[in-house]
């Protein structure tokens, strides 16, 4: 367990919804990092808040957005749902701003129908 | 220049085997190179990192191997067990912070009993 959580496992909508993903980081983890990975795809960096602040920014669309809230749980938004955005999304936490080890949570699938 | 790129795309070995995954890098600023395990269901794990100041790193069973002229670096699985099947994900980065991580579009092994 690595003591990140992310809510919720398995999410099914339709083209064109909305949705939002949650994500605890690790006790006394400011850093968190968001990644999708889709069929025979690597991980795809989107985004990374530290201790609130948006930190760095990836490959993430428009259409998708994030905050980090005081307690430093994380939620992503993704909105005008497309087929494409079907994909597992995790998030992982760090110490620090740059840590060498990232830890992963579990991962929320999503599906868009 | 950011592309990783990790073979085979999957592996079958015996147990009792040596199974070698592949990663090529073009960015000769890259001084952080992690693999990463990912079990089913699971997200991924950190298994083993170098850095390029070294040509070998061993931890246990795994062991990176590194080329830095050649761009190249590798996973040795040594005695492979059939606990060892998972994907594994290869990754650089210049400095080890997580917004700059670039991964390997992953490599599934199965290890038969």
């Amino acid at each position: 367990d690595s003591g990140v959580t992310q809510t919720p496992k398995h999410l099914i909508t339709a083209t064109g919804q909305r949705v939002t993903l949650r994500c605890s980081p690790r006790s006394g983890d400011l850093s968190v990092y968001w990644y999708q990975q889709s069929l025979d795809q690597g991980l795809q960096f989107l985004i990374q808040y530290y201790n609130g602040e948006e930190r760095a920014k990836g490959n993430i669309l428009e259409r998708f957005s994030a905050q980090q809230f005081p307690d430093l749980h994380s939620e992503l938004n993704l909105s005008s749902l497309e087929l494409g955005d079907s994909a597992l999304y995790f998030c992982a936490s760090s110490v620090m701003a740059a840590a060498g080890e990232l830890f992963f949570g579990e991962g929320s699938r999503l599906t868009v129908l | 220049q950011q592309q990783v790129k990790q073979s085979p795309q999957s592996l079958i070995v015996q147990k009792g085997g040596i199974p070698i995954i592949n990663c090529a890098y073009e960015n000769t600023a890259f001084d952080y190179f992690p693999w990463y395990q990912q079990f089913p269901g699971k997200g991924p794990a950190l298994l083993i990192a170098i850095r390029p100041d070294v040509s070998e790193k061993k931890e246990g069973r795994f062991t990176i191997s590194f080329n830095k002229s050649a761009k190249q670096f590798s996973l040795h699985i040594m005695d492979s067990q059939p606990g060892d099947s998972a994907t594994y994900f290869c990754a650089a980065s210049k400095g080890s912070s997580g917004d700059k991580l670039t991964f390997g579009t992953g490599t599934r092994l199965a290890v038969r009993p």
